[in-house]
């Protein structure tokens, strides 16, 4: 079946250092969508992007989409301890039954 | 609004107990799904709703039924619970998956923390 896999599973680094989640898709995505799971709460949607090779960005969050449209990434420049949090990437289902399949998560770490 | 309203927060439960997470939501969404949460390995497709009165297995459906009986609720049921469905069950939502061509965003609830002893 289809599988969207992220990496690294964990990163921890110092505030003011860049960060970088990548999400790889095993099948072509229509789109991606991104969220963001803060300690103790739940995944909150942060952006998607739907065309081959977009890119987008929400102040020192830049996201990507492959050109292949099967992998994304999310880089955040100049990290703050406020970025802490676990970061999803989620593709629609193979089939066309509107079910979302996410990544196995990216968890940052930002040491102040 | 209330948006997606998950009962309970904890539960603790025995081994072959039975027992229903609620889920209700108040945005006419027609979209409805439940995930569980393990160290490790993301959020995993439990169930999921694409309307009343419909519903599909996702990745992990085994052990779990739900139903659909109105756009609101979207209750998940463990028939037997056992220890490897310790967990931490989401529920979210969105407007519609199949007529937006799964473009909406999931809205989530704050998640039920469940343990099976």
């Amino acid at each position: 079946g289809q599988q969207v896999m992220q990496i690294p599973q964990y990163q921890h680094v110092q505030e003011g250092e860049d960060f970088t989640t990548y999400c790889n898709s095993s099948t072509t995505l229509s789109n991606i969508q991104w969220y963001k799971q803060r300690p103790g709460g739940h995944p909150v949607f942060l952006i998607q992007l739907v065309k081959s090779g977009e890119v987008k960005k929400q102040k020192r969050l830049t996201f990507q989409f492959g050109e292949a449209k099967k992998n994304s990434s999310l880089h955040i420049t100049a990290t703050q301890t406020t970025d802490v949090g676990t970061y999803f990437c989620a593709g629609p289902g193979s089939s066309n039954t509107g079910k979302l399949i996410f990544g196995q998560g990216t968890t940052l770490q930002v040491k102040p | 609004n209330a948006g997606v309203t998950q009962t309970p927060k904890f539960q603790v439960l025995k081994t072959g107990q039975s027992m229903t997470l609620q889920c209700a939501q108040d945005m006419n969404h027609e979209y409805m799904s439940w995930y569980r949460q393990d160290p490790g390995m993301g959020l995993r497709l439990i169930h999921y709703s694409v309307g009343a009165g419909i519903t599909d297995q996702g990745e992990v459906p085994n052990g779990y039924n739900v139903s659909r009986s109105t756009t609101e609720d979207f209750p998940l049921r463990l028939l037997s619970a056992a220890p490897s469905q310790t967990s931490v069950y989401f529920c979210a939502s969105s407007y519609s998956r199949l007529r937006d061509r799964g473009n909406s965003p999931l809205h989530f609830g704050n998640g039920t923390r469940l343990t099976v002893t």
